[in-house]
């Protein structure tokens, strides 16, 4: 898994509380990405950094928030949980690779049960 | 907006026979492409990467082609193995900033003993 983990594994919480999802990189890369991934709509980006304290949104940023203050470490915050947000969370880095292109690759994933 | 999409969500081989597993791109802009395999319960996994000035790229058992004219890439599995049945997504990357990928659906082999 390229030096990323991720915490917890496995996560089961009730409608309205906060989770806080960790990724960890062994590697000091610059960009790291949350990705969520649902049946029939692959994996969609939440949001991403491309350094320490630079976040930026993707296609789906609607109800998280991350931070990343260190840059080994890239959290992914469920403010108020809801059942929609119940699938598998994927973080990601990129690693440069030949020429100028940037390969991302991911953590083992953590899947969440919002009840 | 672009997307990257496949054509087949599930391909059923034989083991031992070769697999292709095909992509269509619509983003002309895009200069770098992934593939990657998912086994159930697993992120994704790296498997072979192309640029667009190549048409061709070898791995060990894998090939990729990419053919720009009609935006299409395809994933070549030689000789087939039972541990090749996973979900394999193709990703694009348009040299954005934050050099972001846009992914497939996916596409589900399934191999035959």
């Amino acid at each position: 898994d390229a030096g990323i983990t991720q915490s917890p594994r496995h996560k089961v919480t009730e409608t309205g509380t906060p989770v806080t999802l960790r990724c960890h990189q062994t590697e000091n890369h610059r960009y790291m990405y949350w990705y969520r991934q649902d049946p029939g709509h692959g994996l969609r980006l939440i949001h991403y950094s491309y350094g320490v304290k630079d976040t930026d949104k993707g296609e789906v940023s609607d109800g998280y928030s991350v931070s990343r203050s260190k840059t080994e470490d890239f959290l992914l915050t469920l403010e108020s949980a809801t059942s929609s947000q119940t699938s598998v969370y994927f973080c990601a880095i990129s690693v440069p690779g030949p020429g100028a292109s940037e390969t991302q690759y991911f953590g083992p994933g953590t899947r969440l049960l919002v009840l | 907006g672009e997307s990257v999409g496949l054509h087949l969500p599930t391909l059923s081989v034989q083991e031992g026979d070769n697999s292709i597993i095909n992509c269509a791109y619509s983003n002309s802009a895009s200069d770098y492409f992934i593939w990657y395999k998912q086994e159930s319960g697993k992120g994704p996994q790296f498997i072979i990467d192309i640029r667009s000035n190549m048409d061709k790229r070898q791995g060990q058992r894998v090939t990729v082609l990419l053919n720009k004219t009609v935006k299409h890439l395809s994933l070549q599995i030689a000789a087939t193995q039972p541990g090749d049945s996973a979900v394999y997504f193709c990703a694009e990357n348009t040299g954005n900033a934050g050099n972001m990928l846009t992914f497939g659906g996916g596409t589900r082999l399934m191999v035959k003993p």
